[in-house]
């Protein structure tokens, strides 16, 4: 079955970067995700990338895949206290037919320190 | 502004009770997911429906959970009798299958039920 990999923690001080890394097994899943989740909140969808694509960038965010090593990573540049949240890796969406369902990681709560 | 609700958001009950929790998807979307969070097992996947229809419920312990959707604005995940190991907050996701399954993964949460049993 699917199953997606992440570790739990990350520290990073504000101004630098963060790289969040996650593994994944089905190579079948058209998209790749990120999630976040904020403090009481449900999460919610921060960028995902088509299996095609090694890489997409979106202002301070970029997402690196390596389908080869099924290997899934994201960057956040100039990291801010604001980003301090839980994020998670998720695979599945398909162009068609059935599997509509997303398989999450366990998340990567990350704490921003001044 | 289209956002998923969840009722409660927190409830706190005794060992043996049942206790139901209520999900009003986005309108228009046709695919509703139940997950449960806890520290130790992470976002775990209980149930989904489409137009309606249980999809997956492998997720859930059948003898204690069930999921309906009684119409297309409301989504509920009943537990009976709640366990103390049933602590852990709920969420509902709705998402649109396109005709033919096309299906990007952008979920839309709800804040959550936080269920704490005693």
């Amino acid at each position: 079955g699917e199953d997606v990999e992440q570790s739990l923690f990350l520290s990073v001080r504000e101004g630098d970067s963060s790289v969040i890394n996650c593994t994944y097994t089905d190579s079948s899943s058209t998209y790749l995700y990120w999630y976040k989740q904020e403090p009481g909140a449900g999460l919610q969808l921060l960028t995902y990338i088509f299996s095609n694509m090694d890489m997409k960038q979106d202002q301070r965010l970029t997402v690196l895949l390596n389908k080869k090593d099924k290997h899934l990573s994201l960057r956040i540049a100039d990291t801010q206290t604001g980003d301090s949240a839980i994020y998670f890796c998720a695979e599945g969406g398909r162009l068609t037919g059935g599997g509509n369902k997303l398989t999450f990681g366990t998340g990567t709560q990350l704490k921003v320190e001044l | 502004d289209a956002r998923v609700t969840q009722t409660p958001r927190h409830k706190v009950t005794e060992m043996g009770q049942e206790v139901t929790m209520r999900c009003q998807p986005i309108l228009g979307h046709n695919t509703v997911f139940w997950y449960r969070q806890t520290m130790m097992q992470g976002l775990e996947l209980l149930a989904y429906f489409r137009n309606r229809a249980p999809l997956d419920d492998s997720g859930m312990p059948k003898d204690r959970f069930s999921a309906e959707m009684p119409d297309a604005t409301l989504a509920t995940l009943k537990i009976q009798p709640s366990e103390p190991r049933d602590s852990a907050v709920y969420f509902c996701a709705s998402g649109l299958v396109l005709s033919g399954g096309a299906f990007t993964g952008e979920l839309f949460f709800g804040e959550g039920s936080r269920l704490t049993v005693l």
